[in-house]
């Protein structure tokens, strides 16, 4: 099972309005992380949890603010947005591999429009 | 710094036939992983093949296969037997040993697939 879970799938959200972005694995990765990704374009990285940790923020604005309350959830919470804020969140877990490879697995991601 | 380089940003080709997609990388490090992940227009990030920088063997699954060039940075993908199903966009992607084991991308090429 490599499955990595995202709620809501599409979110709309006025720009005084607070939310939250929900992912969930039970692979038992311990490794997750944020990206944002705009149309047509690769997935930037935002943020990485590291046995629930966080590892790396990629001087991501502080109106989103990431927290992993245990192994298997990432939540992204959401405050104050801007309009280029808009587009696609994606969640990802990494699993190690046999001889020391890995692969990050995505979930499918929630569309986010900031009006 | 690590970069990826994916110079095609469109291709096309006819359903049943083979296309090779492009990717260069340019990293000063001995030991790495280098993935090919496929974006359909559903938007799910899938990953379609690894290759450990180790090994000579090119990596294949199914339809899908790597021709990897260590020495000149070279890591291209061949679809065989093109399928409808294989339209999307394709991003090449570059994973150092670091400890949080970031995935450095590639521009992406979008690959159209005709009747």
């Amino acid at each position: 099972d490599t499955e990595v879970t995202q709620t809501p799938k599409h979110l709309v959200m006025g720009m005084t309005n607070k939310k939250s972005l929900k992912c969930e694995q039970h692979m038992g990765h311990r490794a997750m992380y944020w990206y944002k990704q705009k149309a047509k374009k690769p997935p930037e990285l935002m943020f990485v949890y590291s046995y629930e940790k966080l590892s790396i923020n990629e001087s991501v604005p502080s109106r989103f603010s990431p927290e992993c309350p245990n192994s298997s959830l990432l939540n992204l919470h959401l405050h104050a947005l801007q309009p280029e804020d808009s587009a696609l969140y994606l969640c990802a877990s990494r699993l190690f591999l046999a001889g020391g490879s890995y692969e990050q697995y995505f979930g499918p991601g929630t569309r986010l429009t900031v009006t | 710094a690590q970069t990826v380089t994916q110079s095609q940003p469109e291709m096309s080709v006819q359903e049943a036939e083979t296309v090779t997609l492009s990717c260069t990388y340019d990293t000063s490090e001995s030991d790495y992983y280098l993935f090919w992940y496929k974006q359909p227009p559903s938007r799910q990030m899938i990953l379609v093949i690894r290759q450990e920088a180790y090994k000579q063997q090119n990596a294949t699954e199914n339809r899908f296969s790597v021709n990897f060039q260590k020495a000149a940075k070279s890591f291209s993908l061949k679809i065989s037997d093109s399928q409808l199903g294989d339209a999307a966009m394709y991003f090449c992607a570059y994973g150092g040993m670091d400890s949080n084991y970031q995935l450095i991308w590639g521009a992406g090429t979008k690959l159209i697939i005709k009747p």
